[in-house]
């Protein structure tokens, strides 16, 4: 079965700063990596996703995440952050081959401050 | 692109009432829905897999008897939080499969007070 670690539970940041979420996941087969982001009282919204090929994916409002397979680690990171990008961030693992259902990490709040 | 709407966004009810959630696809046929419970500070905790025309596949803790899914056609699946309890106040979120087996989208939520 496959977990998934957030390690900071929240990341206070200035705005226009650069920022870094870290997530770490387990398991025993080749997984597929997501961020997901929640504004408040809001559903998920897909941010980015790697599934296979370049390691280092992009989202559209500046977001990067780069797999890193003997680290097993997938870091969201951002070089200059908005007070709009607050929000809860959550890191999510499937596993490839299995039912596809991701696994979430326990998310991360960043606080963008002006 | 793909959306999924959820209603209400918001309820409270008495304690010992019962409450229904309804999560609709509507741009696109959905033969699985999941359901989802948030926590304060919490991740999402997977709740219970709807499929279409048959049984909800619940996850280990979680009461079938009273988290009720019905997922009656492709487009629409149901959670009816029964006899609710002040435990029961969350934040429900629902989620459809699209374009294949990791195009997951999301519901924007059902926060429920049972007071």
């Amino acid at each position: 079965a496959q977990s998934v670690t957030q390690l900071d539970s929240q990341v206070p940041v200035f705005e226009e700063a650069p920022v870094e979420l870290r997530c770490n996941y387990s398991s025993s087969v080749s997984v597929y990596l997501f961020w997901y982001v929640q504004y408040p009282n809001q559903g998920l919204q897909l941010l980015l996703k790697y599934l296979s090929g370049s390691t280092l994916v992009e989202s559209i409002n500046g977001f990067e995440a780069e797999f890193n397979k003997s680290q097993t680690s997938f870091h969201l990171r951002k070089p200059s952050v908005h007070i709009s990008d607050t929000a809860e961030y959550f890191c999510a693992v499937s596993e490839t081959g299995g039912s596809y259902i991701p696994t979430f990490g326990r998310g991360t709040s960043l606080i963008v401050h002006p | 692109g793909a959306v999924v709407s959820q209603h209400p966004s918001r309820v409270i009810c008495k304690s010992g009432t019962s409450v229904k959630i309804e999560c609709r696809s509507l741009d696109f046929q959905a033969t699985t829905m999941f359901w989802y419970r948030q926590f304060p500070k919490k991740s999402l905790m997977l709740m219970a897999t709807s499929n279409e025309g048959s049984k909800a596949t619940y996850e280990q803790g979680v009461e079938k008897d009273k988290f009720l899914i019905n997922h009656a056609s492709l487009t629409l699946s149901t959670l009816t939080v029964t006899s609710a309890h002040p435990e029961d106040s969350s934040f429900y979120i629902c989620s459809a499969r699209d374009r294949g087996p990791l195009g997951y989208t999301f519901g924007s939520g059902t926060r429920l007070t049972v007071v």
